[in-house]
Order: structure tokens, then sequence, then C-alpha cells
């Protein structure tokens, strides 16, 4: 098992630009999740997904656009690239959203906006 | 609402000391607890967890119990090494359709 693969690692982008940060599993899992990571404010929960075709926001979702075609797939959209928007990106899957189940996490997406 | 509060970083030791970091919690119900790790330059990994009261999660030689009289949640390791450093992350989560909660996560250095 490959478990939760993101690419690209590194991406630098332009302030308005657009592009798509793509996160795959291959465990099966029904609940995949994106987070934002900056420095002192911990994970963001950006937008998650329950299962294929099923969306929803989380804490920081302004500015992003997520879909769930399939079970394996969960890309994130930056509609129009700001630099508040410089972070860390972390893809997650699991069994379930909640209780005692373990979230298996990527190696993240590195992004810098200027 | 529910919440993580951990101890602020960083923490720094020599190897081979005594490794507390603290963490408490919020919540409405009777939450799952975790510890995840980062290591440099990767994702977050499950170190461990306690899913009821008294429970004690351990992993890699390190420990943390539930303790829900104190609502805390407190990872420790008896003699740490160099390869330890990273930032570890408490979380939570009440019910099975529930988020998971995050600390701030506590940047941890060993020095040899």
């Amino acid at each position: 098992n490959a478990g939760v693969t993101q690419t690209p690692k590194f991406q630098v982008l332009k302030t308005g630009q657009s592009m798509t940060l793509q996160c795959a599993q291959d465990m099966n899992h029904e609940y995949m999740s994106w987070y934002r990571q900056d420095p002192g404010m911990g994970l963001r929960l950006i937008h998650y997904s329950v299962g294929a075709g099923i969306t929803d926001q989380g804490e920081v979702p302004n500015g992003y656009n997520v879909s769930r075609s399939t079970t394996e797939d969960f890309p994130l959209r930056l509609l129009s690239a700001a630099p508040s928007q410089t972070s860390v990106y972390f893809c997650a899957s699991s069994y379930g959203r909640g209780g005692s189940y373990e979230q298996y996490f990527g190696p993240g997406t590195r992004l810098t906006v200027t | 609402g529910d919440s993580v509060t951990q101890m602020e970083g960083p923490v720094t030791l020599s190897e081979e000391a005594f490794l507390t970091i603290n963490c408490t919690y919020t919540a409405t119900g009777y939450p799952s607890l975790f510890w995840y790790v980062q290591y440099p330059g990767e994702g977050l990994q499950l170190l461990l967890k306690a899913t009821k009261a008294d429970d004690k999660g351990s992993n890699k030689g390190f420990e943390a119990t539930y303790r829900k009289e104190t609502t805390s949640f407190h990872l420790e390791k008896g003699s740490v090494q160099v390869s330890d450093s990273a930032v570890y992350f408490c979380a939570l989560s009440v019910n099975r359709d529930d988020k998971i909660i995050f600390g701030k996560g506590t940047r941890l250095h060993i020095l040899p």
C-alpha cells in the first residue's frame, strides 16, 4: 500500500493564479480531509468528505474548493491564490470521521504564494 | 466547544532525559484521545491513543494515560533519544461523526 500520496511536494504560485493539489489513498477509506498547517496555529481543517460525492466545509474553507468523484481521490483547488494561503497542506484519510479512528496523513505540499 | 490545550514549545532536553508534554482537553462528551507525531519533512502519524477513562496508550517507549478527573492526557517517555526530535500533537474526537480536534503542537529537540 502506498497509503496517502500528495502531489506536488513543493509549489510556488503568483497571486491570482489557480492550481490543484492532488491527494490519493489506496486504503478504501470513506473519510478524507484537507488541513493547512501554519506556525503557531496547529492544524486547521479546510474541507472534508465522508464518501464519494459528499463534501463539506471545515474551519477555514474560503478560497478553496474540493470534489470527491471517487473513493480514492480528493483534490483541493485554489481558485485565486493569495499570500495568506502560503502554508503546508496535508491530506488525510480514515475509515471514519471521528471516534477512535486513526487518521493517515500524506507527506504534505509546501505552497508559497508571492 | 471542544478543545485541546498543550504546552508550548520548543522543549529542549538532553538524550536519556525524562520527557513530559502536558495536554488537557475540554469536551462535551466522552472523547477518544490521541497523540500524533510529525517528524521533520513528513506528515503526522499516530503515536498512541486511548478511548476511555484510565486507559493507557503506549508505543515506542511513549505512554499517556486518559485521566477523566483531571481532563488530561500527558505524554511521557522515560529516556528520550535524538531520534525523538519531532513535533507532537495532542488530539481528541468525541463521536464517530465528529471531526478530530488537534492541539497546536509541541516541538521537541533532543540534544546528543
